[in-house]
């Protein structure tokens, strides 16, 4: 059974790091790709970045320089980093397998999200 | 960059009601939209993909249509439990969500 979990903190200080575990079951990170979307709270959705299932990675231009993204293949883990946090970076963070249609990516799989508030 | 515009922002309709809920692109993205459906608190969950292809699991009301710039989400007879946010989403050129249609019970 294909599951995602993100794990990390509820709460985070202005201009810090944040740091989220996303742990995967049920299927390899070297057969699909996962990505990084976050919500804001009342917010649509939004790209941040993927991992690439060969071990490559992609980040949305907006946060570039900002955002990293690693995997641990052994634990069946991603992990997202984001530093220089600011108010604005409150969110809600989910993980999410893509898998490929005929035309195109999209997600079957989602984590259940984690609330994350930067604080000042 | 391809612009997505999904409306209406807000719907509220009857149970057992036709809803439609629409979404347009500012150039053709070739079929590569999916749909999800997403309940107060919780993740997405997605319901159409390839334009039209439902995803395994989800219930016949739902359906999609569309090609080129113009797709549509349309559910046959409302139910109590339809009550969500829709977004769309395209791959083609760059992922992107849509802004998202707040459905509700009239």
């Amino acid at each position: 059974q294909e599951q995602l979990k993100e794990t990390g903190p509820d709460l985070v200080q202005l201009t810090q790091t944040l740091s989220i575990t996303c742990t995967v079951s049920g299927f390899s990170l070297t057969t699909y790709n996962v990505y990084w979307v976050r919500q804001p709270p009342g917010k649509g959705l939004e790209w941040l970045g993927t991992m690439w299932k060969g071990g490559g990675t992609d980040y949305n231009s907006t946060f570039k320089s900002r955002l990293s993204i690693t995997r641990d293949t052994s634990k069946s883990q991603v992990f997202l980093k984001v530093n220089s946090l600011q108010t604005d970076d409150t969110a809600k963070y989910f993980c999410a397998r893509l898998f490929g249609g005929n035309s195109g990516g999209y997600f079957d799989y989602w984590g259940q999200g984690v609330m994350v508030t930067v604080s000042s | 960059d391809i612009q997505m515009t999904q409306s209406p922002a807000l719907l509220s309709a009857s149970v057992g009601d036709r809803v439609t809920l629409s979404c347009k692109t500012s150039q053709s993205i070739y079929n590569s939209l999916a749909w999800y459906q997403q309940k107060l608190g919780k993740a997405p969950k997605l319901l159409i993909y390839d334009a039209n292809s439902l995803q395994t699991g989800i219930p016949s009301r739902f359906s999609g249509s569309g090609s080129g710039t113009d797709y549509t989400l349309t559910i046959s007879s409302l139910q109590p439990e339809d009550v969500a946010t829709y977004f769309c989403q395209k791959f083609y050129s760059g992922l992107t969500f849509g802004s998202g249609t707040k459905l509700e019970i009239k």
